[in-house]
């Protein structure tokens, strides 16, 4: 139940397509759900993070959709950049500052 | 550089050797993390603190490792008589503690151990 299910283990998009990534969990408790951006030799960088009462969030060229029945959420990144291609990481947690649950990630390439 | 800083940035150690890793939280937050990742995996929780007491240990922390964060500001994680497995990056974070503050992490510490 402290899972953090996340696909596809890979994706491959041409520059300015939209890449999706999706995740899935079970504990209900969970409440606040953030993508973290993590390059090769580097810590995890926050991207964006959502709470349950929203459906939408947007930041920039990132957008999180939620849906709380079906225990989902995912990432679209808009106007994809080949700057973009790196490990992307779903995670859930009870309050942003208690331990986080992380999917097992996404590598991402964006083609020129 | 106001982020948090992780130190040595690599180590390379023999099996059974003992290693310590520092980190050093952004100077304002209360929380700090302790997260270890293996290649192609998400980060794994291992620990955190509140100021100085540590909160919570995940049962992977076995008893060779510890963490200590003696005067609320920076940490140290020992693990003793490392063996192969614990190869990994391990990851530091820390947070504000008011609800809706993220964990913002360091560099990491990639440990090998031959």
């Amino acid at each position: 139940q402290q899972q953090v299910k996340q696909s596809p283990q890979s994706l491959i998009v041409q520059k300015g397509g939209i890449p999706i990534i999706n995740c899935a969990y079970e504990n209900t408790a969970f409440d606040y759900f953030p993508w973290y951006q993590q390059f090769p030799g580097k810590g995890p960088a926050l991207l964006i993070a959502i709470r349950p009462d929203v459906s939408e969030k947007k930041e920039g060229r990132f957008t999180i959709s939620f849906n709380k029945s079906a225990k989902q959420f995912s990432l679209h990144i808009m106007d994809s950049q080949p700057g973009d291609s790196a490990t992307y990481f779903c995670a859930a947690t009870v309050d942003s500052n208690y331990q986080l649950i992380w999917g097992a990630g996404t590598k991402l390439i964006i083609k020129p | 550089d106001t982020g948090v800083s992780q130190n040595p940035r690599h180590k390379i150690t023999k099996r059974g050797q003992n290693v310590t890793f520092r980190c050093d939280p952004i100077s304002e937050h209360n929380r700090l993390y302790w997260y270890r990742q293996t290649l192609g995996q998400g980060p794994e929780f291992l620990t955190y603190f509140q100021n100085e007491a540590q909160l919570e240990k995940s049962r992977l922390l076995s008893d060779r490792f510890s963490a200590e964060r003696p005067k609320g500001s920076f940490s140290t994680l020992e693990i003793q008589r490392t063996e192969q497995g614990d190869s990994a990056m391990y990851l530091c974070a820390s947070s504000l503690v008011w609800a809706g503050d993220p964990q913002f992490f360091g560099p990491g510490t990639r440990l090998t151990v031959l």
